[in-house]
């Protein structure tokens, strides 16, 4: 059973930078896309971006001057950075499996989530 | 991006009901449309996708239908532990989007 696991702090101080990190256990990094998806009371169900195990990244045109998201084989772990924060980027933050078939995408793992929270 | 609109937000029905939510795209996804329920304080739980394909795992009660612009989550009989908050979500498009969430409760 493929299960995963957000890290980081949770609390984060206005215009500093939120580190997140997603540990991947019971499968296998590689293969699949893995995805972070945050969701606040103002704003709903967020997609941020997604890394493919290769490396290759795609992100949120909202936040893609603020993010990166990269991965670690090695340690079967991808991870998120997201710049300049302010409060409104307070949220829960999940870390996902993008589970995909000759045609349909879908999130099919999700991590419990981590409330970070923005303030001085 | 691609719009989602759900109805209705909330809903109140009662164990044994039947049940549908509603799920309106901006524009025509063909069926690249997926289900989830959100229980309080945990992550959502994928329940359909491609509009209509059930997750394993998930009961049979639970069904989805539609293509292009409208889609329907349908419950056939509710029972207690269905009583969660429902997303629909779009992978028509790369910049993935989810409607605003439908609050099932109870009556």
């Amino acid at each position: 059973q493929v299960q995963l696991q957000e890290s980081g702090p949770g609390l984060v101080k206005p215009s500093e930078t939120l580190s997140l990190n997603c540990t991947v256990s019971g499968g296998s990094i590689s293969t699949y896309y893995w995805t972070w998806i945050r969701q606040s009371p103002g704003k709903g169900l967020e997609w941020i971006g997604y890394v493919y195990y290769s490396g290759s990244t795609y992100y949120n045109p909202s936040l893609e001057s603020r993010v990166t998201i990269s991965v670690d084989t090695s340690k079967n772990q991808f991870s998120l950075r997201l710049s300049s924060v302010t409060a409104a980027d307070t949220a829960v933050y999940y870390c996902v499996r993008i589970s995909y078939t000759t045609t349909w995408y879908f999130f099919d793992y999700w991590g419990p989530g981590t409330l970070v929270t923005v303030s001085s | 991006d691609i719009q989602m609109t759900q109805s209705p937000s909330s809903l109140s029905a009662s164990v044994g009901d039947r049940v549908t939510i509603t799920c309106r795209t901006s524009q025509s996804i063909s069926s690249y449309l997926n289900w989830y329920q959100q229980m309080p304080g945990k992550a959502p739980k994928l329940l359909i996708y491609a509009a209509s394909s059930l997750q394993s795992g998930v009961p049979s009660r639970f069904s989805g239908s539609g293509s292009g612009t409208d889609f329907t989550l349908t419950i056939s009989s509710l029972q207690p532990e269905d009583f969660a908050t429902y997303y629909c979500q779009q992978s028509y498009s790369t910049l993935y989007t989810f409607g605003q969430g439908t609050k099932l409760d109870i009556k």
